[in-house]
């Protein structure tokens, strides 16, 4: 296993375009978040899975947000009707369950709306 | 409302010196802080965690210490490299499942 994966690494889309992105966990973490990051601000969290559950969702998840895990294994993010204020970092973690774990990152997808 | 904060959005060193990084927290109580490295265009990698009963953690030219009176912790780099330019992010667990929550992040320049 070479880590979390995302996918695509960039997204360009017209306001208003629906996207979707995918991330691809190590396989034996059990924990999935995303964040979402802008230019000189620390990641944002959105929300976070714990197998196919997901446990947390961010007040910042707006209902144009919606993530899934369907089978505890990959996820995906999808962002309805895209906005301008959407563009930003989408970066996907995964860690073991419990306290004093890490987490590990994937590279990001970049997400511009124009 | 709790609350993380880091204590400068840049610093900047000469190489050779030691660099110190801060990150407060308010309103609770976290029984352990990470502290993580981010590259531009890239996730952050996990660096170090110290639990609330350590006072202080050592990974080769890296010291963290965990105030838990003084609600801080501090993050340390010896004999700073230029490659240790990055932005540095504390991470205390935060919220129903202990999920990872991120200060805004110190951006680390070490000038040669």
């Amino acid at each position: 296993d070479t880590g979390v994966s995302q996918n695509p690494r960039h997204k360009i889309t017209k306001r208003g375009q629906n996207v979707t992105f995918r991330c691809d966990p190590i396989s034996e973490h059990n924990r999935l978040y995303w964040y979402r990051q802008t230019l000189g601000q620390g990641p944002e969290f959105l929300t976070y899975f714990q197998n196919e559950a997901q446990l947390e969702k961010s007040r910042l998840l707006s209902d144009r947000f919606s993530a899934e895990r369907p089978k505890g294994s990959f996820s995906t993010l999808e962002i309805q009707r895209t906005e301008q204020g959407d563009s930003a970092m989408y970066l996907c973690a995964s860690s073991l369950v419990g306290e004093n774990t890490e987490a590990f990152f994937g590279q990001g997808t970049r997400l511009t709306v124009v | 409302s709790q609350k993380i904060e880091q204590n400068s959005e840049a610093l900047n060193i000469q190489e050779g010196k030691t660099a110190t990084l801060t990150c407060n927290y308010t309103n609770y109580s976290p029984a352990y802080l990470q502290w993580y490295r981010q590259d531009p265009g890239r996730g952050p990698v996990f660096l170090l965690l110290i639990r609330e009963n350590e006072k202080e953690k050592r990974k080769e030219r890296l010291k963290v210490t965990f105030d838990t009176t003084l609600k801080q912790s501090l993050f340390h780099i010896t004999a700073s490299q230029p490659a240790d330019s990055a932005t540095y992010l504390c991470a205390p667990p935060l919220g129903y499942g202990q999920n990872f929550v991120f200060g805004p992040g110190t951006r680390l320049s070490v000038l040669p």
